[in-house]
């Protein structure tokens, strides 16, 4: 059974700091890892997804990466800003024996950046 | 661009009612889901579709119901209503299993 686990659950930087999100994943036979962005009352955000056979996606100043090997992903946010703050989870989708796989969900980690 | 749908964003039903959670999307996307979000539980899959007229069972299809007769549309459906559906409820949808899924922005559904 695949279990995904998000440290930090919250995280508390100042403005400009680069940090890392951490995931990680029990089960390496995967299809993708996703990572989202909630914000309070809202739905989720696709923000980054890596394929398996990719180790890493960028998006502006996000990067994520993944080793499969390991069972890890990270979400690097570079020049933090107040605006980022909100809860991170990330996705591992799974072989299940269904036409969709599973998509697995980790519980989050709540970023907030202060000025 | 609209994205996904649902409606309402907020309900209040009382033990043993039954409602109908609606979710439509305009991007023409092959697979639709439902989750629910609880506190500290993270998101449970309740139904999902690969396609109009084919649905299938998540994790915790208990006391909910789901149709697909048109690509755009998957509501969800409440029957007899229990305090343990409290809950926030997301549909999404993607175009295939490798590709980003979009979320609606959620029903926040309370049952007492």
């Amino acid at each position: 059974k695949q279990e995904v686990t998000q440290i930090p659950a919250a995280l508390s930087v100042p403005e400009g700091e680069n940090l890392v999100l951490n995931c990680s994943f029990t089960d390496s036979a995967i299809y993708n890892l996703q990572w989202f962005r909630q914000d309070p009352g809202k739905g989720l955000t696709s923000l980054l997804l890596i394929q398996s056979s990719q180790r890493e996606q960028t998006s502006g100043r996000l990067n994520a990466s993944l080793d499969k090997s390991s069972g890890r992903s990270t979400l690097y946010i570079a020049a933090s800003q107040p605006g980022d703050s909100a809860t991170y989870l990330c996705a591992v989708r799974s072989p299940s024996g269904t036409s969709y796989g599973k998509l697995t969900f980790g519980q989050g980690t709540i970023l907030t950046v202060h000025p | 661009n609209a994205g996904v749908t649902q409606t309402p964003k907020f309900r209040i039903l009382k033990i043993g009612q039954s409602m109908t959670l609606q979710c439509t999307q305009d991007m023409n996307h092959n697979y639709m889901y439902w989750y629910r979000q609880d506190p500290g539980m993270g998101l449970k899959l309740i139904y999902y579709s690969v396609g109009a007229g084919i649905t299938d069972k998540g994790e915790v299809p208990n006391g909910y119901n789901v149709s697909r007769s048109t690509t755009e549309d998957f509501p969800l459906r409440l029957e007899l209503a229990a305090p343990s559906q409290t809950s926030v409820y997301f549909c999404a949808s993607s175009y295939s299993v490798g590709e980003k899924l979009f979320f609606g922005s959620g029903t926040q559904l309370s049952v007492l």
